[in-house]
């Protein structure tokens, strides 16, 4: 049963701190993209990439975050420094080549930043 | 803001009934998609409608959509206590999916 893993599933960590969430995608899936999820803004796109390059990472706050895919297999999100407005929910979503309008989403890493 | 917007925002069952959720959007779209997130879950996809097509089936999900008032709809028909949730419509266009901030869905039995 193919799906999305996301580490940590939980994070909680100081204001200042770096923070590294890592997600592994579906094996041939080669669309990734990066999420954010809070009660007031809901479902935020912060950055996407195809076959490794980043397409779009115009949502995610540049002076802090940032998303590679170092392999096929694998892709970051790193914010430094940390801050408790970063706190929320993050998930990772993979899409298929020739289907790329559907996403399937991992579990998502739960970040609290005191 | 592109954004859609579901209505309502929440919304409250007995099992057996029918739940219909709304969507509206302000861009033209090339698909329209419904998601389900269970709490504290990623998101799961239900169905994706073209936009050119009017009403699509999947099992007990109906989708219609009407392109010309730029709003879809999502009927669960026969609801269970399974099928509490949130739903998300998302919709395509020139960007990556934009998703809606949801309906919460409660099926009480």
């Amino acid at each position: 049963d193919a799906r999305v893993t996301q580490t940590p599933r939980h994070k909680v960590t100081e204001m200042g701190q770096e923070v590294t969430m890592r997600c592994q995608p579906i094996l041939g899936h080669n669309t990734v993209f990066w999420y954010r999820q809070t009660m007031m803004q809901g479902l935020e796109l912060l950055a996407y990439f195809r076959n490794r390059a980043p397409l779009d990472d115009s949502g995610m706050p540049k002076d802090r975050f940032s998303a590679e895919m170092p392999d096929a297999t694998l892709a970051t999100l790193k914010i430094q420094p940390s801050e408790p407005r970063d706190s929320a929910v993050y998930f990772c979503a993979s899409g298929l080549p020739d289907r790329v309008e559907t996403q399937y989403f991992g579990p998502g890493t739960r970040l609290l930043v005191l | 803001s592109q954004q859609g917007e579901e209505d309502p925002q929440a919304l409250s069952i007995q099992e057996g009934e029918n739940a219909t959720m709304n969507c509206s959007y302000k861009t033209s779209i090339n698909n329209l998609q419904w998601y389900r997130q269970n709490s504290g879950r990623g998101l799961v996809h239900l169905i994706l409608i073209r936009s050119n097509e009017r009403e699509k089936h999947s099992g007990r999900l109906r989708v219609t959509l009407d392109t010309s008032k730029k709003s879809s709809s999502l009927l669960i028909t026969a609801s269970r206590a399974a099928d509490t949730a949130s739903y998300f419509c998302a919709f395509s266009g020139n960007t990556p999916l934009v998703f809606g901030k949801g309906t919460r869905l409660s099926v009480i039995a």
